[in-house]
Order: C-alpha cells, then sequence, then structure tokens
C-alpha cells in the first residue's frame, strides 16, 4: 500500500542547534514532494518545493534534500529559533496528480 | 501575495442544523479550491476538489449531500455542511491553486474550527 511517514513522536531541540526532520514514503513515485508549516489551529503554510531531479533546496534557514532512491526527504532549520516551533508536514504528488499529506511532526525549541 | 481568506473562523451551532463556511482567494484567481478536514492530531484529509464552474470532485467516503461544495466564482468557494452532527466537528480548511488539479503549492485558509453540539 502507499504511505507516506513523518515521526509522530514531538522534535525537541535546543535553540540555536539544527532541526531535522524526517518525511519516508513507500510505492510513489512523486515528481515533486513539498513541506508545509502549520501553527495550532491554523493552516498550512508553504515553505519549500522540491523537485525529483533535484538532490537539495534552501531558502534562507531551510534546507530540504530528497532522495528519490531511499523514497525520503529530509527537512533541515539550521540555527533554530523558538519560532520555528510548530508542525511540519510533507505532501507528495501521486500519479493521480493529488497531494497526499504526511500527519505531520511537531517540532519544539526549547530557548 | 496569495492570500486565502476563510469565514467564519470558528462556529458553534446546534444539531440538525446547517453552517456554510466561506473561503476566498484574495488575491489572485483560484482555478481549483480544495477542502480538508482535520482532526486533532491527525493529517489532512482532502475531502474534495473544486473547479469553478463545475461540480467538485468528492474523495471516496466523503458524502456529496452533506457536504454541499460551490464554486461560483474564480475567488469564492463554499462548503455547506447540511444537518450537522457531533461527529461533524472538525477544523475545515480551504485550499487554492493556480493550476486545474492539485499540482504544485497549494495556499492555505486560516481554517474554519466547527463545533457541533
Amino acid at each position: 500500500s502507499q504511505k507516506i511517514e513523518q515521526n509522530s513522536e514531538a522534535l525537541n531541540i535546543q535553540e540555536g542547534k539544527t532541526a531535522t526532520l524526517t518525511c519516508n514514503y513507500t510505492n510513489y513515485s512523486p515528481a515533486y514532494l513539498q513541506w508545509y508549516r502549520q501553527d495550532p489551529g491554523r493552516g498550512p503554510v508553504f515553505l519549500l518545493l522540491i523537485r525529483e531531479n533535484e538532490k537539495e533546496k534552501r531558502k534562507e534557514r531551510l534546507k530540504v534534500t530528497f532522495d528519490t532512491t531511499l523514497k525520503q526527504s529530509l527537512f533541515h532549520i539550521t540555527a533554530s529559533q523558538p519560532a520555528d516551533s510548530a508542525t511540519y508536514l510533507c505532501a507528495l504528488e501521486d500519479s493521480n496528480y493529488q497531494l497526499i499529506w504526511g500527519a505531520g511532526t511537531k517540532l519544539i525549541i526549547k530557548p | 501575495g496569495a492570500v486565502v481568506s476563510q469565514h467564519p473562523s470558528w462556529v458553534i451551532c446546534k444539531s440538525g442544523t446547517s453552517v456554510k463556511i466561506e473561503c476566498r482567494s484574495l488575491d489572485f484567481q483560484a482555478t481549483t479550491m480544495f477542502w480538508y478536514r482535520q482532526f486533532p492530531k491527525q493529517s489532512l484529509m482532502l475531502m474534495a476538489t473544486s473547479n469553478e464552474g463545475s461540480k467538485a470532485t468528492y474523495e471516496q467516503g466523503v458524502e456529496k449531500d452533506k457536504f454541499l461544495i460551490n464554486h461560483a466564482s474564480l475567488t469564492l468557494s463554499t462548503l455547506t455542511v447540511t444537518s450537522a452532527h457531533p461527529e461533524d466537528s472538525s477544523f475545515y480548511i480551504c485550499s487554492a491553486s493556480f493550476g486545474a488539479s492539485s499540482r504544485g503549492t497549494q495556499y492555505f485558509g486560516p481554517g474554519t474550527r466547527l463545533l457541533v453540539l
């Protein structure tokens, strides 16, 4: 069956360190993968999109990698700040061009 | 740019009543709008996809007669929860995209929390 998995346990990181979140998928061959941020009681906000032919994408303190062999994307936040605390969702496109969503990983940055 | 609004942000209603939620793209024309529901600590669940001027496409298991979707213009889609029951209590989020399908980035509204008593 097709699955997209994110670590369901909250990730606690000390301020200033790099936070790394994982998104694994099975039985998909997505053309691209996206990462979103969701704050409590709010809709998701788009962060980054990475295509299957891109190994890495950066935006300010954010970096996303995409390994189609491992079927995994990693999302990094460098020099993390308490304001980065949120739930981060990954989403990929299936063969019907629909976005399939992971359940998200809650990130907590401690001062 | 690409701002999506939803109204209301919060609604409490009695069981059996109908509730309408509006989703507007404020600064762009949204060819496609999506409606999701999200339960606490769970993933976004796509309910339906609507393209302006045509009938919405509902996901399996979503009752089209219960969740009425109207996409009357390129900037407005509405979701009406008819005869709401407590199990319909959830967080409803709309999103919009420029494309004709769910390809590409989706821009989300702030969500509507529905509580049915």
